[in-house]
């Protein structure tokens, strides 16, 4: 499967602990994008990434949240201290270059679950 | 103001009979790219139709196609012969060619296709 891979597809935290989702794109990628899906809302952006650069990271909240995405390797959103509504659905996508007619191809998606 | 409009939270349709999903936006970039994905209950974020901005055309995809009206600023999908596979929630989201980093969605069309 040459699509763009998250791991784990569900994840489940105690208040106060770090979670981590791992995001893979597409071969040959080098843009990624992180989104957050609230239940019954739409996708809302996070962060975007080039490899080693972080782009745009417009709509990552400004505390406990950090993206990365290394030279070798996937790229990681990371939420530490997690609380209850962190929990959604998280989102990554990746493109093969920058611009308004790439169609952003998405992974399966990682639920995270704040307990 | 909202980017991305989606005025129907859920539509209904017959199965073999077609159906438009509603989608208005709003941008001063003279560049953008107008995508449609759908999302199934199981989650995944698929893609279905790109248009862009210049394109003199209408973009088509097998069943599905998109009624790009420029002036009015809306991009409204059209699945013809609905099938009951069609059942999820759609997006619409827009690219602005300044900002070809993230994507802005709207909040989605839930359909349900009848046999």
């Amino acid at each position: 499967n040459a699509g763009v891979m998250q791991n784990p597809r569900h994840l489940v935290r105690r208040r106060g602990q770090e979670a981590r989702l791992r995001c893979s794109p597409m071969k040959g990628h080098s843009h990624v994008y992180w989104y957050r899906q609230l239940p019954e809302e739409g996708l809302k952006f996070m962060v975007y990434l080039q490899k080693e650069n972080i782009i745009d990271e417009s709509g990552m909240p400004k505390e406990r949240f950090s993206a990365e995405f290394p030279k070798e390797g996937p790229s990681i959103l990371r939420i530490q201290q997690v609380v209850r509504g962190d929990s959604a659905a998280y989102f990554c996508a990746s493109t093969l270059r920058q611009g308004d007619n790439q169609p952003q191809h998405f992974g399966d998606g990682t639920r995270l679950s704040i307990l | 103001a909202q980017k991305i409009t989606q005025t129907q939270p859920g539509m209904f349709v017959q199965e073999k009979e077609a159906v438009t999903l509603d989608c208005t936006y709003d941008t001063s970039d003279p560049s953008y790219g107008l995508f449609w994905y759908k999302q199934p209950s199981s989650g995944e974020m698929i893609f279905l139709i790109y248009q862009g901005s210049y394109d003199q055309q209408n973009a088509t995809e097998g069943r599905y196609s998109l009624n790009f009206q420029k002036a009015r600023k809306s991009a409204n999908l059209v699945i013809s012969a609905s099938q009951l596979g069609d059942s999820a929630m759609y997006f619409c989201a827009m690219r602005e060619g300044t900002n070809a980093g993230k994507s802005t969605f709207g909040d989605g069309t839930t359909l349900t296709v009848k046999p």
